[in-house]
């Protein structure tokens, strides 16, 4: 069975503070996709990143970085420079097999992140 | 935009009453999905489906039943609601270029 584990329920910083959003993950498979959304107060849900288990390289976006180890099972998000618009729920999310399964999506409990001024 | 709309986006439905929810799509994906999104549960699959007809059990298919008669329509029933029933409900997409997931605005349904 797959499981994601998202430690860290609710995180308050200061603007312009860095932030690191834990991610840990479990799976049988060998190959598989990481995921990370972001759901803002309005509720609506985000994609912002996909990685797949062959590429282990980091990836930096603007202000965001992932941080895939597969040695550990995990797969941080950070934030650097934080502003009031990142203020959100954060999910990490784990998607089965490549063929077959049916790319079920299996997601962690979300981290509340809070931007204050 | 994936092109993914929810009706209805709020409904109050009373316990032992049937509800339908309906996702709508206009891109033509093959994968569909409903999840539900409750505090401390993060999401978690209801059922899927992998094409016109062809549908499958998620980890809380429990009490929910699903329909795909057409590739832009997905379904979701509850034959007789329970107040452990309320919840929001996301209907996603699997994107064309890999394996990640796009979702509609959301339904949220209260069960009294």
């Amino acid at each position: 069975a797959q499981k994601v584990t998202q430690a860290q329920t609710e995180i308050s910083v200061v603007e312009k503070e860095d932030v690191t959003l834990d991610c840990v993950y479990e799976t049988r498979d060998t190959t598989y996709y990481l995921f990370w959304y972001k759901q803002p107060p309005s509720g609506e849900l985000v994609f912002l990143i996909r990685r797949n288990s062959f590429d282990e390289q980091n990836e930096i976006s603007g202000r965001y970085s992932w941080n895939f180890q597969k040695s550990t099972s995990s797969f941080n998000f950070t934030i650097t420079a934080s502003q009031v618009v990142d203020s959100a729920v954060y999910f990490c999310a784990l998607s089965d097999s490549f063929t077959g399964g049916g790319n079920k999506l299996t997601f962690g409990t979300g981290t509340q992140l809070k931007v204050e001024l | 935009d994936a092109g993914i709309t929810q009706s209805p986006r709020h409904k109050v439905t009373e316990t032992g009453t049937p509800v339908t929810l309906r996702c709508h799509q206009t891109e033509n994906h093959r994968y569909m999905y409903w999840y539900r999104q409750d505090p401390g549960h993060g999401l978690r699959l209801i059922h899927y489906s992998y094409g016109v007809k062809d549908t499958d059990k998620g980890e809380v298919s429990d009490g929910y039943s699903v329909s795909r008669s057409k590739t832009e329509d997905f379904l979701l029933t509850l034959e007789s609601a329970t107040s452990s029933q309320t919840s929001v409900y996301f209907c996603a997409i699997k994107g064309q270029g890999g394996n990640e997931q796009y979702f509609g605005p959301g339904t949220r349904l209260t069960v009294t």
